[in-house]
C-alpha cells in the first residue's frame, strides 16, 4: 500500500530565516505530487504541482519554491520566510487518475 | 469559473441526527467530486467520491447526491456520531488529466451527545 510522510510535523522558525519542508511517496512510482497551504480555519491552496522530476509548476507567486530531485521526493522551500508563510502545508500525491492523498501535514509557525 | 461554493460554514447536530453539506460549481468541465474529512492537526482524508454520470453514491452512512443540472452535490451523513466532528471540504476536478482539485472553504461539523 501506499504511504506518504512529510517532516517535521512541527516547526517554529523567525522571519528572514530559510525553510525546508520534505515530502516522500512510498508504494508507487511516477506519482504526481502537490504542495497545499491551508491557513487556520481556511480551505486549502495549491502552491506547486510536479509531474515528474524537474517538473514544477507554481500555482501562487511568492517566496516559496518546490523542487523534486527524485522520483518520490517532494521538497518546499524559502529563502526568507515572512509572516505570512505560516500555516498547514500539506503534501499531496496521486497517480495521474483523480484520487488524491493527503499526508499528515507539517505545521508552520513564523515568529 | 473555478470557483466551489460550500455551505454551511459550520454545523451543530445532534447525535443519531443527519448532517448535511451543500456544494456547487460553475464550470461544468467538473467530471470528478470528492469529500475530504479533516480532523484537527491532521491531513485531510479521502472520504466518498462521485462521477456526474450517478446521481447517488453511498458508502456505510455517508451519502453523496449529485444534481448536474442545478451544478450542486451534497454530502449526507446519517446517524450522525460524535466521532465525525471534523472539517469537511467538498472538491471538484476536471479531467482525470487535470492537477487540480478546486475545494470548497470547508464545513466545520460539531456532533453533540
Amino acid at each position: 500500500s501506499q504511504t506518504i510522510h512529510q517532516w517535521p510535523a512541527t516547526l517554529v522558525q523567525p522571519v528572514g530565516s530559510p525553510l525546508s519542508l520534505e515530502c516522500t511517496v512510498e508504494g508507487t512510482s511516477n506519482p504526481n505530487l502537490y504542495w497545499y497551504r491551508q491557513a487556520a480555519g481556511r480551505g486549502l491552496q495549491l502552491l506547486f504541482y510536479s509531474v515528474g522530476i524537474g517538473q514544477i509548476s507554481s500555482e501562487v507567486p511568492q517566496n516559496l519554491s518546490a523542487s523534486r530531485p527524485q522520483d518520490r521526493q517532494f521538497i518546499l522551500s524559502s529563502k526568507k520566510l515572512l509572516l505570512s508563510d505560516s500555516g498547514f502545508y500539506l503534501c499531496a500525491w496521486n497517480n495521474g487518475l483523480y484520487e488524491q492523498y493527503f499526508g499528515p501535514g507539517t505545521r508552520l509557525t513564523v515568529t | 469559473q473555478q470557483q466551489v461554493k460550500q455551505s454551511p460554514q459550520s454545523l451543530i447536530v445532534q447525535k443519531g441526527g443527519i448532517s448535511i453539506i451543500n456544494c456547487a460549481y460553475e464550470n461544468t468541465a467538473f467530471d470528478y467530486f470528492p469529500w475530504y474529512q479533516q480532523f484537527p492537526g491532521k491531513g485531510p482524508a479521502l472520504l466518498i467520491a462521485i462521477r456526474p454520470d450517478v446521481s447517488e453514491k453511498k458508502e456505510g452512512r455517508f451519502t453523496i447526491s449529485f444534481n448536474k443540472s442545478a451544478k450542486q452535490f451534497s454530502l449526507h451523513i446519517m446517524d450522525s456520531q460524535p466521532g465525525d466532528s471534523a472539517t469537511y471540504f467538498c472538491a471538484a476536478q476536471s479531467g482525470a488529466g487535470s492537477y487540480q482539485l478546486t475545494f470548497g472553504k470547508g464545513t466545520k461539523l460539531s456532533v453533540i451527545p
